[in-house]
């Protein structure tokens, strides 16, 4: 039972475009999303969240959204950049349940 | 460098084997993890400890035991190796349980021939 999302396994963008990664989520109880970025042979490293109490959060070239009643948030990066090229995960918190809940992630790769 | 750190990287081994995998943060946190990225990529929760007391034990075969010597490590046992052991297991760190984002070491590669 996923209750994160990830349903795009790879996404390809031009550099200096916008890449938009999505997520889904079941559980209407999460109260704290996070994005992570992953190159290869190295851990996730975090690179935005969102509270459950805000539609948006900005930090210089990625934006995160949160749709709350569709149980969906998405992650714009603007312009992307080859740097960008990596796995990005989804994931989730309940508070008092101590851990978080990952995607599967999504391949993104920048074309320069 | 203040990091978490897990070693080996690399471990290759065959089935029936038992292995250990060591984990080490220096982020003063209070909570370690210990992660598995299985063959559909997901990241699913094994074990969590805080303060050295074990928090989350999913469900997970007996097999695998964590030990936590002192908050600053997490160290995952595995018994009787099985071929779908085959995994990248991370270990990660937060300062509060399942809030602000963890830390992750660099993975390891189990594979087990």
């Amino acid at each position: 039972d996923q209750q994160v999302k990830q349903n795009s396994p790879s996404l390809s963008v031009q550099e200096g475009r916008i890449s938009i990664l999505n997520c889904d989520y079941t559980n209407s109880m999460f109260d704290y999303f996070l994005w992570y970025k992953k190159y290869p042979a190295e851990g996730p490293t975090f690179l935005i969240s969102i509270s459950s109490i805000k539609d948006k959060n900005e930090d210089g070239r990625f934006t995160v959204f949160l749709n709350k009643s569709a149980k969906h948030l998405s992650l714009h990066i603007v312009p992307s950049q080859p740097g960008d090229s990596a796995v990005y995960f989804c994931a989730a918190s309940l508070q008092g349940a101590q851990k978080l809940v990952f995607g599967q992630g999504t391949r993104l790769t920048i074309n320069p | 460098d203040t990091a978490v750190s897990q070693t080996p990287k690399y471990l290759v081994t065959q089935m029936g084997n038992d292995k250990s995998i060591k984990c080490e943060q220096n982020l003063g946190h209070d909570t370690m993890y210990w992660y598995k990225q299985d063959s559909k990529k997901f990241l699913k929760i094994m074990f969590s400890y805080n303060n050295k007391e074990l928090i989350i034990n999913e469900t997970v075969p007996n097999r695998f035991s964590p030990k936590s010597p002192d908050k600053a490590h997490l160290n995952l046992h595995i018994n009787s190796l099985e071929l779908g052991d085959s995994a990248v297991y991370f270990c990660a760190s937060s300062q509060i349980a399942g809030v602000y984002g963890y830390t992750f070491g660099s993975g390891t590669r189990l594979t087990v021939v």
